[in-house]
């Protein structure tokens, strides 16, 4: 089946720093990614929708300056959690969007970032 | 927007028996409800899914039905084993850009 591939696993910043997460679709085409949240015991709130060679389209009580997504390419996604606090800390997960299948939507493995 | 609501948030039932979780949604547009079972610290896996054109689909031990009138799709596990233990997230898709709206979630526990 189709994959896709979040890195880095886990990561741990310190406060004021900036931390970039990658989603790629390794092998399918996705012209739209998406962006989740989750903290413990919740369930995943959409962050933001990253389409490709276009700026993405965040959510309500989203900072898009603190959340910056990138979209370059068909098959990656980046979001860069900057200038992070603890409260940041939290389960980010892509999920992609194959653009052959059209409904089928793919998540990558989730990263855990806890900001010290 | 799309607003999907998940009922119960717990459920505890003995090995064997039947699962049931409900969710309703908001918006008549959705056409796509996809359930997801995600164990701790994982990534949600998808176990099944139902489109607006279909009122009932199963899978071996998991059915999921959808009623569009009501706007309320519902999972269904039959012969529950421990290894079903898991939260589990009902979704719909929020209208043409394909962004899953999940449900808050069903922790299901299922002792022995």
């Amino acid at each position: 089946g189709a994959v896709v591939s979040q890195h880095p696993s886990w990561v741990i910043c310190k406060s004021g720093t900036s931390v970039k997460i990658e989603c790629r679709s390794l092998d399918f085409q996705a012209t739209t990614m998406f962006w989740y949240r989750q903290f413990p015991k919740q369930s995943l709130m959409l962050m933001a929708t990253s389409n490709e060679g276009s700026k993405a389209t965040y959510e309500q009580g989203v900072e898009k300056d603190k959340f910056l997504i990138n979209h370059a390419s068909l098959t990656l996604s980046t979001l860069t959690v900057t200038s992070a606090h603890p409260e940041d800390s939290s389960f980010y997960i892509c999920s992609a969007r194959d653009r052959v299948t059209g409904n089928t939507i793919y998540f990558g493995e989730g990263s855990w970032l806890t900001v010290v | 927007g799309e607003n999907v609501e998940q009922h119960p948030s717990t459920l505890s039932v003995q090995e064997g028996d039947s699962a049931v979780i409900k969710c309703t949604y908001s918006d008549s547009a959705s056409n796509y409800f996809p359930w997801y079972k995600q164990e701790l610290g994982k990534r949600p896996q998808l176990i099944i899914d139902i489109r607006s054109n279909v009122g009932e689909k199963k899978d071996q031990r998991i059915a999921v039905t959808l009623n569009k009138t009501a706007k309320h799709f519902s999972l269904h596990i039959t012969e529950t084993q421990p290894e079903d233990s898991a939260v589990y997230f009902c979704a719909a898709i929020k209208g043409s850009g394909y962004a899953l709206n999940f449900g808050k979630g069903t922790s299901l526990l299922v002792t022995p």
